[in-house]
């Protein structure tokens, strides 16, 4: 399975947005993209999801390359309740068997 | 609809024992996954259950186990407990195959090992 790389830790000023990259070069046709967040131990929450083309939902939005070799998580107005650990994760079709990775602690500062 | 639960929410044991895990999938989920969580190796799937079966399975050693019932509820043991058992241990469940399934975590099982 293709593994994915975070920056370790990123700031964003409050209402405004926050991009996370993530790095998925050795990704395969079959893998999609997950973003799922961390909110202080609590269980991972899914956030979205795509295979190649972006994706948006009331959450976010993904950016995906057009070689499917990196991606971005968008958050357009970052709060304070977005503080938390964000995983990029890349899923091969039909298997329920995530690597989350280390991930990247968002820091949304007032 | 209820999400994921996890009993019990913390535990104690000691080095030795053994431990069950359990935790019920959301209504009509037929998928569960365990996950360890420990702050030097992050989150480390440990298995899948789908349908009553093993289908993945991740590089634990076999003193880590599960099972799931027919009502899809999952229990996962751990034998022998080491010192570094010592971590959070989630479950997350999905209707079934497919990407667009997503996987719903619980709140988590705190282990801690004396």
């Amino acid at each position: 399975d293709a593994k994915t790389t975070q920056p370790p830790s990123m700031d964003c000023a409050e209402g405004r947005a926050a991009n996370l990259p993530c790095n998925h070069s050795t990704i395969s046709g079959n893998e999609y993209v997950y973003w799922y967040r961390q909110i202080h131990s609590q269980g991972p929450q899914y956030i979205i999801h795509g295979l190649k083309n972006n994706e948006t939902n009331e959450m976010a939005s993904l950016i995906i390359t057009e070689d499917r070799k990196s991606s971005t998580l968008i958050l357009p107005h970052a709060t304070l309740r977005d503080t938390a650990v964000y995983y990029c994760i890349v899923r091969v079709y039909n298997f329920n068997k995530f690597y989350f990775g280390s991930g990247t602690k968002l820091n949304v500062k007032p | 609809k209820a999400g994921v639960t996890q009993t019990p929410r913390y535990l104690i044991k000691t080095r030795g024992q053994q431990v069950t895990l359990s935790c019920s999938p959301i209504s009509g989920h037929r998928s569960v996954s365990w996950y360890q969580q420990t702050p030097g190796q992050g989150l480390q799937f440990l298995f899948e259950y789908f349908s009553e079966t093993q289908r993945n399975k991740g590089n634990f050693p076999g003193r880590f186990s599960g099972r799931q019932f027919s009502n899809s509820r999952s229990e996962m043991n751990v034998s022998t407990l080491e010192l570094g058992d010592s971590a959070l241990y989630l479950c997350a469940s999905s209707l079934a195959d497919g990407a667009y399934n997503e996987q719903f975590f619980g709140p988590g099982t705190r282990l801690t090992v004396l």
